[in-house]
């Protein structure tokens, strides 16, 4: 199994809504990643985790809480968010060590309207 | 500081056409490793191609060719007979570290049209 499984797929959420995104994978990766993506930019990172420990996280602000419950699920809790943050959300594992690829999930749309 | 950089924002070719998407990098890690990742109109980042720091053999798998040179920290990457499924946006990618953790690094971008 080589798939790295997010949802949902698309969100809508209200600026006073709390909302979280879900991110799974079963390939024994320790490594996982949230990436924000707005429209014709590259993937900016966000958050790293390794070994379920919070390892990076790039001055995100704090309406954005991560969370990896075990070595297999990663969420992000959403929360007081503004209309600037509606991009794609992009989730990715790899082995810790970046000596091989990341896998990424298919995304979450998120419009904050 | 580690960068990636793509000069071509956009490129068009007819399909059968041969295309070569240019990468160039900056890093100070001894150790490193490059990706090519394609990403379709639905969103999800494929992976193509790596290649570590420590070699330089290049290598063609399929219709995809790869140009490492570390002397002038290239990675540029060439479709051969180009179809009209490869068009998307392709990204390099270069993995470095942060206080020991490591990170993917993308590239802005290019987007290939490839027309019928």
């Amino acid at each position: 199994d080589t798939e790295v499984t997010q949802t949902p797929k698309h969100l809508v959420m209200g600026m006073t809504n709390k909302k979280s995104l879900k991110c799974e994978q079963h390939m024994g990766h320790r490594a996982m990643y949230w990436y924000k993506q707005k429209a014709k930019k590259p993937p900016e990172l966000m958050f790293v985790y390794s070994y379920e420990k919070l390892s990076i996280n790039e001055s995100v602000p704090s309406r954005f809480s991560p969370e990896c419950p075990n070595s297999s699920l990663l969420n992000l809790h959403l929360h007081a968010l503004q209309p600037e943050d509606s991009a794609l959300y992009l989730c990715a594992s790899s082995p810790p060590g970046g000596w091989t690829e990341a896998f990424f999930g298919q995304g979450t749309r998120l419009t904050v309207v | 500081a580690q960068k990636v950089t793509q000069a071509q924002t956009e490129i068009s070719v007819v399909e059968k056409e041969d295309v070569t998407l240019d990468c160039v990098y900056e890093t100070r890690d001894t150790t490193y490793y490059l990706f090519w990742y394609k990403q379709p109109p639905s969103g999800e980042l494929v992976f193509l191609i790596r290649r570590n720091s420590f070699d330089e053999q290049n290598e063609i798998s399929g219709r995809y060719s790869w140009n490492f040179q570390k002397s002038t920290s290239s990675f540029n990457f060439t479709i051969t007979a180009s179809q009209v499924v490869d068009s998307a946006v392709y990204f390099c990618a270069l993995s470095g570290t942060t206080s020991g953790t490591y990170k993917y690094i993308f590239g802005t971008g290019t987007r290939l049209k490839v027309l019928a």
